[in-house]
């Protein structure tokens, strides 16, 4: 059975450009969360996606988008890129069954940002 | 808000000894508590949660934890270390009401051989 997968595992990008970060879910779960680990911290909420929508969002700017398709994956993208975002991004994923689901993390796409 | 605080950037240990990380959590409605171990280079590994019932729940790899209402804690334990357990180990809170989990800024422990 496998974990969750994340593509790709390290990203190199400089200001001002875009990325696209993908996630699969563990099998069974229907939720991916995504979050953002900068260097020496805990992680940070981003968002959520459940039944293909947004369900709860993070403090984050609207540069940070995301996308859930049928098959449950998810993306991330961010645009408009800062130095700031440089950070270790992952995955969780989750099956919706009233309020305990327990999140299962990925192994995370590390992005430095130049 | 929710938030946790885990006062210990660094727990050492020798191998063999007991280990405790400290963990405090504020949430308005009834906590639902979690443990994550996140090893170099590696996303997090789910070791152990408290939704409801005993205080004290057991979690992977000999990992347990109590909770404690009153104190609004959630330390973790284990009775004997093990230099594999060398890690940089997160806590995290939410509330029923809510999906996001926000976590502590993260404990290492070291254990020495």
């Amino acid at each position: 059975d496998a974990g969750v997968t994340q593509s790709p595992t390290h990203l190199i990008k400089t200001r001002g450009q875009q990325v696209t970060l993908r996630c699969s879910p563990k099998s069974g779960h229907d939720t991916v969360s995504w979050y953002q680990q900068a260097l020496g911290q805990g992680p940070q909420f981003i968002f959520q996606y459940y039944e293909e929508e947004e369900r709860q969002r993070g403090n984050f700017p609207d540069r940070f988008s995301g996308h859930q398709f049928p098959n449950y994956s998810s993306e991330l993208n961010v645009n408009a890129l800062l130095l700031g975002d440089s950070a270790l991004y992952l995955c969780a994923s989750s099956w919706t069954s009233g309020s305990t689901d327990t999140q299962y993390f990925g192994p995370g796409t590390r992005l430095t940002v130049l | 808000a929710q938030s946790v605080a885990q006062p210990e950037d660094q727990v050492n240990v020798a191998e063999g000894n007991p280990l405790t990380v400290k963990c405090t959590y504020s949430v308005s409605g009834n906590p639902y508590l979690f443990w994550y171990v996140q090893y170099p280079n590696r996303g997090l590994q789910f070791l152990l949660k408290y939704i409801t019932g005993d205080n004290l729940v057991k979690g992977s790899y000999g990992f347990e934890a109590e909770f404690n209402k009153s104190q609004t804690s959630f330390h973790l334990k284990k009775p004997s270390a093990l230099v594999s357990d060398s890690a940089l180990y997160f806590c995290a809170v939410r509330d029923g009401g809510r999906r996001a989990l926000t976590f502590g800024s993260g404990t290492r422990l070291q254990v020495q051989p």
